[in-house]
């Protein structure tokens, strides 16, 4: 079975513009989740989605949006980039959303912001 | 803001020797405790999901405990070996209402096996 995917696996970007980072899940996996990497910060949720919903968000400005698709790919979108959005971005599908579902994790997209 | 917290940060060990390392998490609203281990330039992996105080889970030469009473996980590694070498995360779930969930990850715990 395919793992995770992430697209694409780097990018930089320079400050005031928008970026794109997009996830296809395990097969049969319905629940996507985000995730933002930074070296003092740790893993940190950005949000999760499940039947094409959002159904949780972080703590993060509203510049970080994503979406589902109905083959429960996902999207996730950062608009006026600033150098702190520099990070690796991580993808995680699950089963169904829930506490109990481990997370199978993407390789991640690193973004620079210059 | 839920905390939850890793010790210690980093950690040497002889190839063989057995090592532990703690996760503190909320001790109230407890719905499960996840284990991941993120090796450099791999995705983090899922090591344990545990659900139930006094929980034992085991893979290997790795094992996790759990007291949901008092807030804390221990992830144990007999007879370390290099490709043990990883960082070691924890993750609590917490409530955040309608049913979902919002993992909060502590910030790892770095392991180096010298061999």
């Amino acid at each position: 079975k395919a793992g995770v995917t992430q697209t694409p696996r780097y990018l930089i970007k320079t400050r005031g513009q928008q970026v794109t980072l997009s996830c296809s899940p395990i097969s049969g996996h319905r629940s996507v989740s985000w995730y933002q990497q930074t070296p003092g910060q740790g893993l940190q949720f950005l949000f999760e989605y499940f039947s094409e919903t959002q159904r949780n968000k972080g703590n993060f400005p509203g510049r970080f949006s994503g979406r589902q698709f109905s083959n429960s790919r996902s999207e996730m979108n950062v608009s006026t980039l600033e150098l702190g959005d520099s990070a690796l971005y991580l993808c995680a599908s699950s089963l169904e959303p829930g506490e109990n579902y481990e997370q199978y994790f993407g390789p991640g997209t690193r973004l620079t912001v210059t | 803001i839920l905390n939850v917290e890793q010790s210690p940060q980093s950690l040497h060990v002889q190839e063989g020797d057995s090592t532990n390392f703690t996760c503190s998490f909320p001790s109230s609203n407890f719905y499960a405790l996840h284990w991941y281990r993120w090796e450099t330039a791999k995705s983090p992996e899922a090591l344990f999901v545990m659900t139930l105080n006094g929980d034992e889970k085991k893979k290997g030469r790795i094992s996790a405990t759990l007291n949901t009473k008092e807030g804390y996980s221990y992830l144990y590694i007999k007879g370390s070996q290099p490709e043990d070498s990883a960082t070691y995360l924890c993750a609590f779930p917490a409530y955040s209402g309608a049913g979902s969930y919002q993992l909060t990850f502590g910030k790892g715990t770095k392991l180096s096996v010298i061999p």
